[in-house]
Formats: C-alpha cells, structure tokens, sequence
C-alpha cells in the first residue's frame, strides 16, 4: 500500500534562519507530488506541485522553493524565514490518472518566532 | 480551473442530515468534483467525488444537476465526529500537473 511520510511534526525556527522540509510518498512510482500551507483558520494554499524529477511549478513565488532530487523525494526550502512563513505545511501526493484523488502527510506544524 | 464557492459555516445537531452545496458556475467538460474532509491539525481526506448525477458511498451522497453548476455534500445522521471543515474542488485531473487549488472550505460544526 502507498504510505506518505513527511516531517518533522513541529518546528520552532527563528526569523531569519534556513528551513528544510521533507516529503518521502512509498508504494508508488511517477507521482504527482503538491505542498500546501494552512494559516491559521484559513484554507489551504496551494505553494508548489511537481509532475516529475526536477520538474516544480510555482504558486507563490515568496521566499520558499521547492526541490524533487528524486521520484519521490519532495523538499520545500527557505534561505531566510520570516514571520509570515508560520503555518501548518502539508505535503500530497496523487496518481496521474483519471480522476486523481489527493493522499496528504501529516503535515508539519512551523513557527517562526 | 474553476473556482467553487461554499458557505463559510454551517451548525448542525447530531442524528440530522447535513447538505453543503458548492457553486462552480465556469466548471469545465473534462472537471470532476471532489469534496475533502479536514479535522485541526490534520491533511485533508478524500469524502466522495463525481462527474454527474448522484454518487453515494459509505460516507456520504454527492448530487450533482444536469447543469453541473453546483453540486451538493450530503452527510446523513451525522454524529460529533463530523465536526469538520469541508473542501470542494473542481479539476481536470487528466492535465499533467493539475493545479488542485482548495477554495475555502465549510466550517461544520455539529451539536449534541
């Protein structure tokens, strides 16, 4: 079975500093693969979403990147945070058929202090 | 991709029949709807979803008009473990790289 695994849970990180989140999705090959991220009380935005190695379509061009180094390796990044990054990011995945259907991580809870 | 929209809130009591209905006025010939179910400090989960006509699974019914326009959650009897926000999306899941944007979503409250 496909299992999506994404940490970590929570982070405190400072203004200013570097961050590095990681999504690994098992079971399963060629996936399309999305990062989100929930404010607080709010719906979900869409950030970022890859339809294969190396390749990143960008909703929200800010201060985050994201990077697939491997079929199913999703990594969002940042060089220098600052307060507004703080959210809840949640990682997905779907299979390219018809209709696809989207299988979400756990999510990672990051506060940017 | 089509933009929905949704109520905000909606309150309930437990053991009634909940309906959320879902505008998408611009939807496309190749869109599907799907509706996803988000408890705090979780990843959405997929409810139910449908081209046309009326789909029901173990969860929950979704009827869609001919028109396809709008389309309607339906969750009978629900209990307080259907406190949750609710999500539709309309996509064209056969793009390569579909762009699945949530809208913002129906906050259902249930009540004893």
């Amino acid at each position: 079975s496909q299992t999506i695994h994404q940490w970590p849970a929570t982070l405190v990180q400072p203004v200013g500093s570097p961050l590095s989140l990681e999504c690994t999705v098992e079971g399963t090959s060629n996936p399309n693969l999305y990062w989100y991220r929930q404010a607080a009380g709010r719906g979900l935005q869409l950030l970022f979403y890859s339809v294969g190695i190396g390749q990143i379509s960008s909703e929200v061009p800010q201060n985050l990147s994201a990077s697939r180094p491997q079929d199913r390796q999703f990594i969002l990044s940042s060089k220098k945070l600052l307060l507004s990054d703080s959210g809840f990011y949640l990682c997905a995945w779907s299979v390219r058929h018809y209709p696809e259907e989207l299988f979400f991580g756990s999510g990672t809870q990051l506060s940017v202090l | 991709l089509a933009k929905t929209t949704q109520p905000i809130s909606m309150d309930s009591y437990e053991g009634q029949e909940v309906n959320i209905t879902c505008s998408h006025n611009n939807i496309a010939t190749n869109d599907y709807i799907t509706w996803y179910q988000q408890f705090p400090s979780q990843g959405p989960r997929f409810i139910i979803q449908g081209y046309k006509t009326k789909v029901t699974n173990e969860v929950a019914s979704l009827f869609i008009p001919a028109d396809r326009k709008s389309s309607t959650l339906s969750l009978p009897r629900v209990s307080l473990s259907d406190t949750a926000v609710y999500y539709c999306l309309v996509g064209d899941y056969k793009a390569a790289g579909n762009k699945l944007t949530f809208g913002g979503g129906t906050r259902v409250l249930v009540k004893p």
